[in-house]
């Protein structure tokens, strides 16, 4: 069974410029979460999808960032325009249903805002 | 979720038992208690939860103090592989949604 995969692993782009990351979770799983850990801070939940319904978005900094999980599959983070604060490390992570304890954590992607 | 505190770093001989403490003192009566890690340069993965009870799996132990105020995370015998950060986190089951709340963790250095 494959696991979370995530995409691109690296990104690095100029302030005032837009990225989308994007989130496979594993085949069948209802629920996939975003999270992230910008530079010297802890990882921090942004939200939290139940199929292609936000059920939780209070981790959401601000609303340069747009999560979307069209047809409960994968999803997409995009951030527009990105700030240098932004650069982190931002984790996607999915489970299978509400009943889960255990949520399943992609490789991350690196963001490097310059 | 209640607040968890841990050692911000710790050591560990190879091949040795790893003790990792986690202080929970404010835990409610519906919150797991859940261990996870975070190896260099990979997503955090999921170790162990448990509720009440001793919990073991081929991974690890969860050892829970009867009032439930702190636990133990056991790994029976350390190899270098196990060095990661180890989150210890406390969460409502159902009731107030799934988010993880990581803190600091426990830097684990396993060596030779």
């Amino acid at each position: 069974e494959a696991g979370v995969t995530q995409f691109p692993s690296h990104s690095v782009i100029e302030k005032g410029q837009t990225v989308t990351l994007r989130c496979d979770p594993i085949s069948g799983h209802d629920n996939l979460y975003w999270y992230r850990r910008v530079m010297g801070k802890e990882i921090k939940f942004l939200l939290h999808f139940v199929k292609e319904s936000k059920q939780d978005e209070s981790g959401m900094p601000n609303n340069r960032f747009l999560a979307e999980r069209t047809g409960g599959t994968y999803s997409t983070l995009k951030v527009q325009p990105a700030e240098l604060e932004d650069s982190g490390v931002y984790f996607c992570a999915s489970s299978r249903d509400r009943l889960s304890h255990e949520q399943f954590f992609g490789p991350g992607t690196r963001l490097t805002v310059l | 979720d209640a607040k968890t505190t841990q050692p911000p770093s710790m050591d560990c001989a190879e091949g040795r038992a790893a003790n990792l403490p986690c202080n929970h003192s404010t835990i409610s009566g519906n919150e797991y208690v859940y261990w996870y890690r975070q190896i260099h340069s990979q997503g955090p993965q999921y170790i162990i939860h448990g509720l009440k009870n001793n919990e073991t799996n081929e991974m690890a132990s969860l050892i829970i103090t009867e009032d439930r105020k702190s636990s133990t995370l056991i790994l029976p015998h350390a190899t270098l592989r196990d060095t990661a950060v180890y989150y210890c986190i406390v969460r409502a089951y159902l009731t107030a949604g799934n988010k993880l709340t990581f803190g600091g963790g426990t830097r684990v250095l396993v060596k030779p």
